[in-house]
């Protein structure tokens, strides 16, 4: 069975620092690894996809992320915290032969940016 | 392009009624699925539809059902409300063969 395991539910860093959000995934077979992004009172919107190209994947917002195999990992960075960055981020998976929707999340982590 | 939409936005109930709500995909996406997002179990994937078939299913009781209509609008429906259905409901649609799944804004349900 699949799953999603994020590191910290509640993140806090400075304006300007750097972004980063731990996401590690247990899967048999080699997984699609998503990470989405919430903000108050709205749904998910997509940051970036690892689809088994490239192991470091960029997304939207200058936001990367790097997909380590042997760690079964897929951390989220950011170089530089911007206060519109304030949100709750979800790393999700999906087995590669799945046909369409399904996803798992992991429980979130919700991300502070200090001024 | 429109995105998902769904409605109604906000929603009270009262235990033991039942309620319906929906959701339009993207045009051209002919899958739709349905998450419950509570503060205590996180994200939870409901059930899938795809072609007006139910795809997948998750480990939700059977008061959880849902369909799929020939123009890919889905609803879901949940019966003999209880307090721990309060939830956001979210909706997301994917293109055929596509892994990205476009989120819609969510119905925030209330069961008082």
């Amino acid at each position: 069975a699949q799953s999603v395991t994020q590191l910290g539910s509640h993140v806090s860093v400075s304006e300007g620092a750097l972004v980063l959000l731990r996401c590690n995934y247990s899967s048999s077979v080699p997984p699609y690894l998503f990470w989405y992004v919430q903000y108050p009172n709205q749904g998910l919107q997509l940051l970036l996809k690892y689809t088994s190209a490239a192991t470091l994947v960029k997304g939207i917002n200058g936001f990367e992320a790097e997909f380590k195999k042997s760690e079964t990992s897929f951390h989220l960075t950011k170089p530089s915290a911007h206060m519109s960055d304030a949100a709750e981020y979800f790393c999700a998976v999906s087995p590669i032969y799945n046909q369409g929707g399904k996803l798992i999340f992991g429980q979130g982590t919700e991300l502070s940016v200090k001024p | 392009k429109a995105g998902v939409t769904q409605t109604p936005r906000y929603l009270i109930k009262t235990r033991g009624q039942q309620v319906t709500l929906s959701c339009s995909p993207i045009s051209g996406h002919r899958s739709v699925s349905w998450y419950q997002q509570t503060p205590g179990q996180g994200l939870q994937f409901l059930f899938e539809y795809f072609s007006e078939t139910q795809r997948n299913k998750g480990n939700f009781p059977g008061r959880f059902s849902g369909r799929q209509f020939s123009n890919s609008r889905s609803e879901m429906n949940v019966s003999t409300l209880e307090l721990g259905d309060s939830a956001l409901y979210l909706c997301a649609s994917n293109r055929d063969g596509e892994t990205e799944a476009f989120f819609g804004q969510g119905t925030r349900l209330t069961v008082v």
